[in-house]
């Protein structure tokens, strides 16, 4: 079945950096890349998503990137704030049942 | 808004107790799914559902099992708790053309 990494597993910035996380997934016929942030106390809410006929989307100060031949796709995140401190997971979509597997998951933390 | 709601937030029992999840959803979704989340292992989907009284296992069903009498309800059930399946439990619907939405959560504890 599909398999997907995440790294690093935490990253710590300070204000106005920029984050990046990154997933690498083995089914190539995996076509939905989805980003969920999960704040503490809360379920993981999508933040970005992507489709694998797109190779990049960007939304205010966050973007996906997907780079379908080496199977990854990143996240990055700009002028970081202490808000966007979270847990963020990325996950994969291949067609059908709309079944997503899951990374493991990426604490960021924003210092001011 | 998509509403997912889980019937507590918190909860503690023993060891060989029957547990039940639940988890509603008003948005006349079919598919709903159960997670558990663990520090470094990320959501792994325990099982899921496509209609009323359909079900499919997941990637770690055992030790668990489903009921979805009706369309928006899902819920877990824990036949005999045991202190490894204390973990985060995450309920979760999906629309036909879009992604997933989760609930807040449930946190078991097993003693």
């Amino acid at each position: 079945g599909e398999n997907v990494e995440q790294h690093p597993s935490t990253l710590s910035v300070q204000e106005g950096d920029s984050a990046v996380i990154k997933c690498t997934y083995s089914d190539s016929a995996s076509n939905y890349f989805p980003w969920y942030k999960q704040e503490l106390g809360k379920g993981p809410q999508l933040i970005i998503d992507i489709r694998s006929n797109v190779g990049e989307k960007k939304d205010q100060r966050i973007a996906v990137t997907l780079n379908k031949t080496a199977k990854h796709f990143s996240l990055h995140i700009t002028e970081t704030q202490p808000e966007d401190s979270a847990v963020y997971f990325c996950a994969v979509q291949k067609g059908g049942f709309q079944k997503l597997v899951f990374g493991t998951g990426t604490r960021l933390l924003v210092s001011p | 808004d998509v509403k997912v709601t889980q019937s507590s937030r918190y909860l503690v029992k023993r060891t060989g107790e029957k547990v039940f999840l639940e988890c509603v959803q008003d948005m006349d979704h079919e598919n709903m799914f159960w997670y558990r989340q663990d520090p470094g292992l990320g959501l792994r989907l325990i099982y899921f559902s496509y209609d009323v009284k359909m079900k499919e296992k997941g990637d770690i069903p055992e030790g668990y099992s489903v009921s979805r009498e009706k369309k928006e309800r899902f819920s877990l059930i824990l036949e005999s708790a045991s202190t490894n399946q204390t973990s985060m439990y995450l309920c979760a619907t999906h629309p036909p053309t879009d992604t997933q939405y989760f609930g807040p959560g449930t946190r078991l504890t097993v003693l």
